[in-house]
């Protein structure tokens, strides 16, 4: 069973960069065809997409956050990450790794909360 | 980014049939689009329930059912249940990245 388990600080400060792992437990990078996602959900909103990696080759980002982000993969520690730089309040979210098909989400991280406060 | 529309709420009676659609502002979704449908409930991590328009997921019960209506993807819950009571997000998927759609509470009483 393919699990992914977030990892990172839960308090930042403004100006500060981000850097949040997702470890992957159950699969490894090199059997190809997956995505690697970000996706971080606002207090009370809805679910925004960051940004993906496909098997530590393209990368495709939100060009709302493109100027600020990088999501790349480490397989030797089965790991992926995400470092998000410039951090403000409007970084506040719950953030989520998934592994994406390229038509569905099929496994979900459960998710961490971020913090951005001076 | 395309903005990607979503009803904010709909209700259903318990036994009812409902459909959530998912469009564009402008153009039309397509299976080109791999439209797929997650749920999810207060405190937790989203659950898909859907794959490329109408592929259920692993366990998703069958009277959830993904399709393309006219310009929209639309995920239809027959025989609905109290448990059915969640936020609704469809995904589109386009040549420069995904988009969710704002989400649809369903409400069933």
């Amino acid at each position: 069973q393919v699990q992914l388990q977030e990892s990172g600080p839960g308090l930042m400060k403004p100006s500060q960069t981000l850097s949040l792992t997702c470890t992957v437990s159950g699969a490894s990078f090199s059997g190809g065809g997956y995505y690697w996602v970000w996706i971080r959900q606002h207090p009370g909103k809805g679910l925004e997409w960051i940004g993906n990696n496909y098997n530590g080759g393209s990368t495709y980002y939100n060009p709302s956050l493109k100027s600020r982000v990088t999501i790349s993969i480490d397989t030797s520690k089965n790991q992926f990450s995400l470092t998000l730089s410039s951090v403000t309040a409007a970084d506040t979210a719950v953030y989520y790794c998934a592994r994406d098909i390229w038509g569905g989400v099929d496994v979900w991280g459960q998710g961490i909360t971020v913090t951005v406060s001076s | 980014q395309t903005v990607v529309t979503q009803e904010p709420s709909l209700s259903v009676s318990p036994g009812g049939t409902v459909t959530l659609t998912c469009g564009f502002t402008s153009g039309s979704v397509s299976t080109a689009n791999y439209p797929s449908w997650c749920q999810q409930t207060p405190g937790q991590a989203p659950r898909t329930l859907i794959y490329s328009t109408n592929t259920r997921a692993s366990g998703v019960p069958d009277r959830f059912s993904g399709s393309i209506s006219g310009n929209k993807a639309a995920l239809t819950i027959t025989g609905a249940q109290a448990d059915d009571e969640s936020d609704y997000y469809c995904v589109l998927y386009m040549n420069n990245g995904i988009s969710f759609g704002g989400g649809t509470k369903l409400t069933v009483l």
